[in-house]
């Protein structure tokens, strides 16, 4: 049975970094890629990014100048740094796995709140 | 707002069928066979209901059904039950090795 557990920082205050790792259990890690979605309050879903077992990754153009996802494939954990948060980065924050550009198995998510 | 188009709700009775649309371009939806839907409640993780435009993931009724005709998906749920009451997003390979989401769509089963 395929698991994602997924961690992170708590609150933040506008200008810091937000840093989410996802750990993976039960599915051959190297077999997809992994992916990052959000959902703002109220709002739809949002691809962020994906990253593959050798860590090469691919952003979505709106975040890809504050965004870096990185793996370890000694831990099957993979993860997100997004910098200079502010309000508008508060959301509940999904990891999952992505094969021919579906998620199959998702984390539970995790909220994340910017604040003054 | 969102690449691709859904409408904002749509409702039915129990039994009957619902069909949600999810209109995209030539860029995304109508070129290529990478739509997949996803059924959310009460803002829980999403579930994957249909993958690559018509399959259905193990463990999801056959009451789902998804297709593709040019620049729109279409996901269809018919035998409506309670539990299908919830969130419905679409998303699609978008070229440049990108993912699009529609904006969701809330399905009232009445």
């Amino acid at each position: 049975q395929v698991q994602l557990q997924q961690w992170g920082a708590g609150p933040l205050k506008p200008s810091e970094t937000l840093s989410l790792t996802c750990a993976v259990s039960g599915a051959s890690f190297s077999h997809y890629f992994w992916t990052w979605i959000r959902q703002a309050p109220g709002k739809g879903l949002e691809w962020m990014g994906e990253v593959t077992h050798r860590g090469s990754a691919i952003y979505n153009p709106s975040l890809k100048s504050r965004l870096w996802m990185s793996v370890d494939t000694s831990k099957n954990q993979f993860s997100l740094r997004l910098t200079s948060v502010t309000a508008a980065d508060t959301a509940v924050y999904f990891c999952a796995s992505m094969d021919y550009y579906y998620m199959e198995f998702w984390g539970t998510g995790t909220t994340v709140t910017v604040s003054s | 707002q969102s690449a691709l188009t859904q409408p904002r709700s749509v409702s039915a009775s129990p039994g009957q069928s619902v069909t949600i649309s999810c209109t995209g371009t030539s860029g995304d939806v109508g070129g290529y066979d990478y739509v997949s839907w996803y059924q959310q409640h009460s803002g829980g993780a999403p579930k994957l209901m249909i993958y690559r435009v018509t399959q259905r993931p193990s463990g999801v009724p056959d009451r789902f059904s998804g297709s593709k005709s040019g620049n729109t998906a279409s996901l269809t749920i018919s035998g409506l039950q309670a539990e299908d009451d919830g969130y419905y997003y679409c998303c699609s390979h978008g070229g440049n090795k990108d993912l699009l989401f529609g904006g969701g769509t809330k399905l009232t089963v009445l």
